[in-house]
């Protein structure tokens, strides 16, 4: 009963560096989406896929990139890292026409020096 | 684009009830979401109401919305210790499954 899985949970990239945040979910979702959150700020939302293949921007998007090759997995890229990425991170998902519920992971909490 | 507006700070005494207030501007929101934040912490999903619908009600947790105002409200009733956190407001648009978040309300729960 994993739901949706993030790694890692903790990193500190130098500005500049490369990295790789992974999203999975076991819960065949269609919907996957990517969030910050930043004090005071709420979350906002990075960038978002409607189905493998198929990905497009949120409110937030510059400096990341992201791909969806699979239904299960969403990995958002940090080209080169800069001291405005240090944020929180969260991955999403929920079926197309969930309603109610919409899955977050646990977080990702990434300090860019 | 849309947006979400919550108060940045609650107080209140522990057994009271607790209050917390959203405005949103979307007028075509589905669903409308309350979470719960503990520090380090990931999004807890508390409850969530239908556009349709002006209340629910779901143990000590009461959510009222005005749809006309576009006001949504959480109480808690019987507020203990263990309710601190930051609890945010998120609307759904009728596009799709993208949420937009209020910038949480700091709830802090004296003895």
């Amino acid at each position: 009963n994993a739901g949706v899985t993030q790694t890692p949970k903790f990193q500190v990239l130098k500005t500049g560096q490369s990295m790789t945040l992974q999203c999975a979910q076991d819960m065949n979702h269609e919907y996957m989406s990517w969030y910050r959150q930043d004090p005071g700020m709420g979350l906002r939302l990075i960038h978002y896929s409607v189905g493998a293949g198929i990905t497009d921007q949120g409110e937030v998007p510059n400096g990341y990139n992201v791909s969806r090759s699979t239904t299960e997995d969403f990995p958002l890229r940090l080209l080169s890292a800069a001291p405005s990425q240090t944020s929180v991170y969260f991955c999403a998902s929920s079926e197309r026409y969930s309603g109610n519920t919409i899955y977050f992971g646990e977080g990702s909490w990434l300090t860019v020096v | 684009g849309e947006d979400v507006e919550q108060s940045l700070f609650l107080s209140v005494r522990e057994g009271d009830s607790s209050v917390i207030n959203c405005t949103y501007t979307d007028s075509s929101s589905t669903y409308l979401y309350w979470y719960k934040q503990e520090p380090g912490a990931g999004l807890q999903l508390l409850t969530y109401i239908f556009s349709n619908m002006d209340m629910k009600q779901d143990q000590r947790l009461t959510v009222l919305l005005n749809k006309k105002d576009k006001h949504l409200s959480l109480r808690i009733a019987d507020t203990q210790t263990g309710d601190s956190a930051i609890y945010f407001c998120a609307e759904r648009g009728a596009a799709g499954n993208k949420l937009t978040f209020g910038g949480g309300t700091r709830v802090l729960v004296k003895p």
